[in-house]
């Protein structure tokens, strides 16, 4: 069965601290991995990663991919609190299908 | 800039009742889909098209049914309401490619509660 599993599934940290998100995967025909931020309203895509062992980076959020050991994570240094959200986990299967992982729900304390 | 929009933010209905979620994007993406969010299980797949009058089971399709007359609107229906069918509902569409993934772009979601 294909599987998307992220971790952990809720964090609370202090305005300032670093944020490491984890997300693993079991899936056929894996074609790539993206990484969404969903605050009240519809998921908005931050990173599409493809290749093993290259970072994606985007300011204070960075990501990277293991395909070897089957996971990703996703890095926010210096979080804010404008970094509260959830972020989703999402493998894509084929050409279009999107398996999603539960989503890390993210709490960024002033 | 894609716009996909859903018919309503918040709704509420009864058990048994017909429901329709209505879902329209303006990019001349041949592609839509609907999803439910639930907390600890992430985003489902329910159902895809990837054309008019095309429907695709999605992961869980069971209770739901899909409509795709025009190729800007994708409605979900829901036949008969139940209680475990009450969740956020979201809608996505996609460009078409040659085999390689496009972005899918969301819309705001519909957070059903039925009683």
């Amino acid at each position: 069965e294909d599987k998307v599993v992220q971790s952990p599934l809720s964090l609370v940290v202090h305005e300032g601290d670093t944020v490491t998100l984890n997300c693993s995967y079991e899936v056929t025909n894996f074609r790539s991995l993206l990484w969404y931020k969903q605050e009240k309203k519809a998921p908005t895509f931050l990173f599409m990663l493809t290749s093993s062992g290259i970072e994606k980076k985007s300011g204070r959020l960075s990501s990277i991919l293991d395909k070897k050991e089957l996971f990703s994570i996703l890095n926010i240094t210096a979080t804010q609190t404008g970094d509260s959200a959830i972020y989703l986990c999402a493998v894509v299967q084929g050409a279009q299908k999107l398996v999603f992982g539960q989503g890390t729900r993210l709490t960024i304390n002033p | 800039d894609v716009k996909v929009t859903q018919s309503s933010r918040y709704l509420v209905k009864r058990t048994g009742e017909k429901v329709f979620l209505e879902c329209v994007q303006d990019m001349d993406h041949e592609n839509m889909f609907w999803y439910r969010q639930d907390p600890g299980l992430g985003l489902r797949l329910i159902y895809f098209s990837y054309d008019v009058k095309m429907k695709e089971k999605g992961d869980i399709p069971e209770g739901y049914s899909v409509s795709r007359e025009k190729k800007e609107r994708f409605s979900l229906i829901l036949e008969s309401a139940s209680t475990n069918q009450t969740s956020m509902y979201l809608c996505a569409s996609s460009s078409r490619g040659a085999g390689y993934y496009h972005e899918q772009y969301f819309g705001p979601g519909t957070r059903l509660t039925v009683t």
